[in-house]
């Protein structure tokens, strides 16, 4: 059964410094998004991600953070300039069909980003 | 915005019983849809039951149902028959017709005894 995979599983990265975090969703999705989870706390939504372009963002999704689909198959999250408190879990999801309430969202195994 | 609540972190049942995992939620939406998801270790949440908010009858799939009580705005998952393989993290999720994002609570960890 097709899965949206994530790579790293697990990334540690100096404070201040760029990260990149690879998604590729299930092949033939149209809507890809980035959650994030923070030890302890809740999954957060951060992005959502339509025909080439952002659709809906959450206010943790500053200008620190971007998204890009650089070919047919991957979904990047990039963190420009990582801070303490951007540790946490992420989650990549995908959706194959409009964004109607009831599709389930398939999502990735999670990328576990440490900063130091 | 809305809120999502699990109110038990942890919980542990006995093999071949049945346990219930809580969840309410926050809403001034009457439309919504309301999702359970299974995380096990070191894996991918995958979708384990779903409700319409506009349906009455509460939804089931196979072992697993929900108690949808939408006055009360509460969502709970009843696992019947418990096996080792239930054994994970449960989120439960809120996700308005008007958006994108799903708001998720906190989880409960639910371990199965042998």
């Amino acid at each position: 059964e097709p899965e949206v995979t994530q790579t790293p599983s697990h990334q540690v990265t100096q404070m201040g410094q760029e990260v990149i975090l690879r998604c590729v969703p299930i092949s033939n999705h149209l809507y890809f998004y980035w959650y994030r989870q923070i030890l302890g706390q809740k999954v957060e939504f951060l992005v959502s991600f339509y025909n080439n372009e952002i659709s809906e963002k959450s206010e943790i999704f500053d200008d620190q953070f971007s998204v890009e689909r650089p070919d047919g198959s991957n979904f990047t999250l990039k963190i420009r300039s990582t801070k303490l408190e951007d540790s946490a879990m992420y989650f990549c999801a995908s959706t194959k069909e409009r964004e109607w309430g009831h599709n389930e969202q398939f999502f990735g195994p999670g990328t576990r980003l440490t900063v130091l | 915005a809305q809120t999502v609540t699990q109110s038990q972190p942890e919980m542990s049942v006995q093999e071949a019983e049945t346990v219930t995992l809580s969840c309410t939620y926050d809403t001034s939406e009457s439309d919504y849809y309301l999702f359970w998801y299974k995380q096990p270790p070191s894996r991918q949440m995958i979708l384990v039951i779903r409700q319409e908010a506009y349906k009455q009858q509460n939804a089931t799939e196979n072992r697993f149902s929900v108690n949808f009580q939408k006055a009360a705005k509460s969502f709970s998952l009843k696992i019947s028959d418990s096996q080792l393989g239930d054994a994970a993290m449960y989120f439960c999720a809120y996700r308005s017709p008007y958006g994108n994002q799903f708001y998720f609570g906190t989880g409960t960890s639910l371990t199965v005894i042998p």
